[in-house]
């Protein structure tokens, strides 16, 4: 079975400096898609940042980037120039390509922002 | 702009009680998604459906019932309250098989007492 895990329940980062969340994740398959969620205080999960497992080149979204290593079943995430509005819960998330469309999930890394 | 709503953000009920959690979303969604977040424990996948009346158990159904009677709307229900069951609960929502997202809402924090 697909395991996700998040072995930092918490990191802090000073603003505007550079902050990486870890994923590890545990599969026999080649093809999926991993995911970060950022979970706010007010609770809404929003979307930050998606990755083909096909694709080498590592996704980006503005101040958001990942490391993916495919070999290692490592996917971490980046956050340069850190905001306080990036404080939240990050989630790492695995899923399959085909035959289910199910999220397994990390158990979270709760990023405060210091100003 | 997609759009997920629950029913509620709190709600307290009694141990015994029979409780209704409902989510809505105006994305005409195949698929609607209900879990359970608790500290440490991440987000753990209650029930699934992927149609109209079709239904599949997640991780943790064990005290959880679901219904979906239309596209747009998938209830969660406890038919008899634990405090066990006292939770955060969120619903999701994604097109069937697709590779993009699911999409959340607000969340409803339940508390059995």
């Amino acid at each position: 079975a697909q395991t996700v895990t998040q072995s930092q329940p918490e990191m802090s980062v000073q603003e505007a400096e550079t902050v990486t969340l870890s994923c590890t994740y545990d599969t026999s398959e080649s093809d999926y898609y991993l995911f970060w969620y950022k979970q706010p205080p007010s609770r809404q999960m929003i979307l930050v940042i998606r990755q083909e497992a096909y694709k080498q080149q590592n996704a980006t979204e503005n101040r958001f980037s990942v490391n993916f290593q495919k070999a290692a079943k490592s996917f971490s995430l980046k956050i340069s120039d850190s905001q306080l509005g990036d404080a939240a819960m990050y989630f790492c998330a695995y899923r399959k390509d085909y035959g289910t469309d199910k999220l397994i999930f990390g158990t979270g890394t709760r990023l405060q922002v210091f100003p | 702009d997609v759009k997920v709503t629950q029913s509620s953000r709190y709600l307290v009920k009694r141990t015994g009680e029979k409780v209704f959690l409902e989510c809505v979303q105006d994305m005409d969604h195949e698929n609607m998604f209900w879990y359970r977040q608790d500290p440490g424990l991440g987000l753990r996948l209650i029930y699934f459906s992927y149609d109209v009346k079709m239904k599949e158990k997640g991780d943790i159904p064990e005290g959880y019932s679901v219904s979906r009677e239309k596209k747009e709307r998938f209830s969660l229900i406890l038919e008899s309250a634990s405090t066990n069951q006292t939770s955060m609960y969120l619903c999701a929502s994604s097109r069937q098989f697709s590779p993009y997202e699911q999409y959340f809402g607000p969340g409803t924090r339940l508390t059995v007492t």
